[in-house]
């Protein structure tokens, strides 16, 4: 067990709606980042979070938008969902506010479904 | 920009050895990670190196050469449950971890 924690596991929803994905860090953790991984794909780095603030920016579509709260929690809302955006939807943590020496812990995803 | 390249997949036989290799191309490299995630699962971090040379620890190693852009996993005395996706991934300085696409190691009896 990482520590973090994703909820839902599973979500299933229609083309054109809206949904928010929830991630707890692990404890002490500052950084969240939130990662899309699809077959063809692999892990594609969305964007992360340090102590509330946004310090990095991958390939995250205009339709998505991200936030990290004063509890350190974070949300990734998809909105106007497609369905190539079918996809495991990772949240990882690490203490530092970079990836550079500091191990990324993973959550056990999200599995969002759109048909 | 980064390109990482991995090979798709991998085959060996319980007990064997199995390197895998990783090339990337990056600017402002700032350390390799090695991660193993079993398909459906979050991926785990198994190695991190940043400076050249062998990082060893228990059955899995990892090398790196910085001047070649290169890295390798070795994996000994294979087990069934190494079977698994491995994924090398570089961060790079002002962005976050950027992952390869995996190489599939599957290991038979």
């Amino acid at each position: 067990d990482s520590g973090v924690t994703q909820t839902p596991k599973h979500l299933i929803t229609a083309t054109g709606q809206r949904v928010t994905l929830r991630c707890s860090p692990r404890s002490g953790d500052l950084s969240v980042y939130w990662y899309q991984q699809s077959l063809d794909q692999g892990l594609q780095f969305l964007i992360q979070y340090y102590n509330g603030e946004e310090r990095a920016k991958g390939n995250i579509l205009e339709r998505f938008s991200a936030q990290q709260f004063p509890d350190l929690h974070s949300e990734l809302n998809l909105s106007s969902l497609e369905l190539g955006d079918s996809a495991l939807y990772f949240c990882a943590s690490s203490s530092t506010g970079t990836s550079a020496n500091s191990p990324l812990h993973f959550g056990n995803g999200t599995r969002l479904t759109v048909t | 920009g980064q390109n990482i390249d991995q090979p798709t997949e991998m085959t060996a036989t319980e007990g064997a050895i199995v390197q895998i290799n990783c090339t990337y191309q990056t600017s402002g490299f700032n350390g390799l990670f090695w991660y193993q995630q079993h398909a459906g699962e979050a991926p785990t971090f198994l190695s991190y190196n940043v400076l050249d040379g062998l990082e060893e620890k228990g059955r899995f190693s990892s090398f790196l050469s910085r001047s070649k852009g290169y890295s390798y996993l070795l994996l000994k005395e294979l087990q069934m449950k190494d079977s698994a996706s491995y994924l090398c991934a570089v961060n790079q300085a002002g962005t976050a971890l950027i992952f390869g696409k995996g190489t599939t190691l599957s290991v038979s009896s």
